[in-house]
């Protein structure tokens, strides 16, 4: 069965610091990843995708994760957290088409002035 | 492009009555999902729709019913109220193939006291 961890259900970071927001997963094939990013009282937003090209992805706003399939994970980062990165971050697994879908617990990440 | 849009934004409703939370979309894509988020518990699937006229059960899907009778409308129904249904849903929508971002709509707060 496919499940996905965060790590972390908070992360609290000051401005202009190093971000990094965990997620481990389980597949039992080739996974699809996804960040995606939810700011107070929004809609879901994609951040990043890995799809079995590049094992280090850009996404938007100056973030990346890196698919490290020995230690399966798929963690968040970014090299100076700005004030308007604090939202909540899910990681998310597509397996086996569009029914597969399992998103993690999410992860609150407060920057601090 | 409204891209996906969901109606209502707020509701409130007492245990046992009914409603039905609309979900449109103008990108043309085939697949439509529902899904439901309570804290600490990520996004949960409820429903989702392959194309017009199928529909199908995801992970929490008790309580509910949905129809796609056209290709750009998801509606997700409420036939008997109860407070745990109180959430915030999202609808989503997607082309087919693996790896395809969702885009979701801006949320419907349901409270059921």
């Amino acid at each position: 069965a496919q499940s996905v961890t965060q790590l972390d259900s908070h992360v609290s970071v000051s401005e202009g610091t190093p971000v990094l927001l965990r997620c481990n997963y389980s597949s039992s094939y080739s996974p699809s990843l996804f960040w995606y990013v939810q700011h107070p009282n929004k809609g879901l937003q994609l951040l990043l995708k890995y799809t079995s090209a590049a094992t280090l992805v850009k996404g938007i706003n100056g973030f990346e994760a890196e698919f490290k399939k020995s230690e399966t994970s798929f963690h968040l980062t970014k090299p100076s957290a700005h004030m308007s990165d604090a939202a909540e971050y899910f990681c998310v697994l597509f397996e086996g088409g569009y029914q597969k879908v399992t998103f993690g617990t999410g992860t609150k990440l407060q920057v601090i002035p | 492009n409204a891209g996906v849009t969901q109606t209502p934004k707020f509701r409130v409703l007492k245990t046992g009555q009914s409603m039905t939370l609309l979900c449109a979309q103008d990108m043309n894509h085939e697949y439509m999902y529902w899904y439901r988020q309570d804290p600490g518990m990520g996004l949960r699937l409820i429903h989702y729709s392959v194309g017009e006229g199928t529909t199908a059960k995801g992970e929490v899907p008790d309580g509910y019913n949905v129809s796609r009778l056209k290709k750009q409308n998801f509606l997700l129904g409420l036939e008997s109220a109860a407070p745990s249904q109180t959430s915030v849903y999202f609808c989503a929508s997607t082309v087919p193939g693996q790896a395809q971002e969702q885009y979701f709509g801006p949320g419907t707060r349901l409270t059921v006291t």
